[in-house]
């Protein structure tokens, strides 16, 4: 099971962003991902490995962590930034996915 | 450029069925296995099923297994579910996604939507 928390965090453009994963068992890091979803569209991996960003991803955004606890961090928010962000871990079968947390303009 | 397009998404009865499909291109389809993942509203997608590229191994979430059976098409480069007995937990956003193995889902499609109401 995969915990994200907070479920809403509420912040003004060019503040800096930490989202949690707490992880209900041990992950390897090279196993936890992170996406970002935008209404109507599909999750964007941002990303993979706990710490490596994607291609074209920016590097505001940050992943960090190990074992059971896990973070995303934006360094400072861009309009584009509003949106929600789950994680994923792909060590054990079936893939999990975390429930969200959502980034709003404040 | 990657392009996974979903259809044959819609409103569907109780206990009904529905058959989704996904056109591949960009990539050698035969070479990759696929997965469909769904959505719920309001929460994080979920994975469903995923078919070797071979075909030879099929894997079902235990929400669907009875249910649904993924299939692929090599000549036309598609990926389908057929979706049967469908309930009201299974309203949801579809998604294909091409399978990386041990890396996450870098290629999604748009999404189709599926809704099981009376």
């Amino acid at each position: 099971v995969l915990t994200q928390s907070p479920g809403t965090l509420s912040l003004s453009p060019g503040e800096r962003a930490t989202l949690s994963c707490r992880v209900s068992q041990t992950v390897t890091s090279s196993y936890l991902a992170w996406y970002q979803q935008k209404p109507g569209q599909a999750p964007r991996l941002l990303i993979y490995g706990a710490s490596n960003r994607a291609t074209g991803i920016p590097d505001r955004f940050s992943g960090g962590g190990s074992g059971t606890d896990f973070t995303l961090t934006i360094s400072r928010l861009e309009p584009e930034d509003f949106a929600v962000y789950y994680c994923q871990q792909y060590v054990r079968s079936p893939w999990t996915f975390g429930q969200g947390t959502k980034v709003e303009i404040k | 450029e990657v392009q996974l397009v979903e259809s044959g998404g819609g409103l569907v009865k109780p206990g009904g069925s529905l058959r989704l499909s996904c056109a591949a291109s960009g990539f050698t389809f035969s070479s990759y296995s696929m997965t469909w993942l769904r959505q719920a509203p309001g929460k994080g997608p979920e994975w469903v099923s995923t078919i070797s590229s071979s075909s030879r191994s099929i894997y079902y979430a235990d929400s669907v297994k009875g249910r649904f059976t993924i299939s692929r098409d090599y000549s036309k480069n598609s990926l389908h579910l057929q979706m049967n007995s469908l309930g009201a937990e299974d309203t949801a956003v579809y998604y294909c996604a091409r399978d990386e193995g041990r890396f996450p889902f870098l290629h999604w499609g748009q999404g189709t939507l599926v809704t099981v109401s009376s």
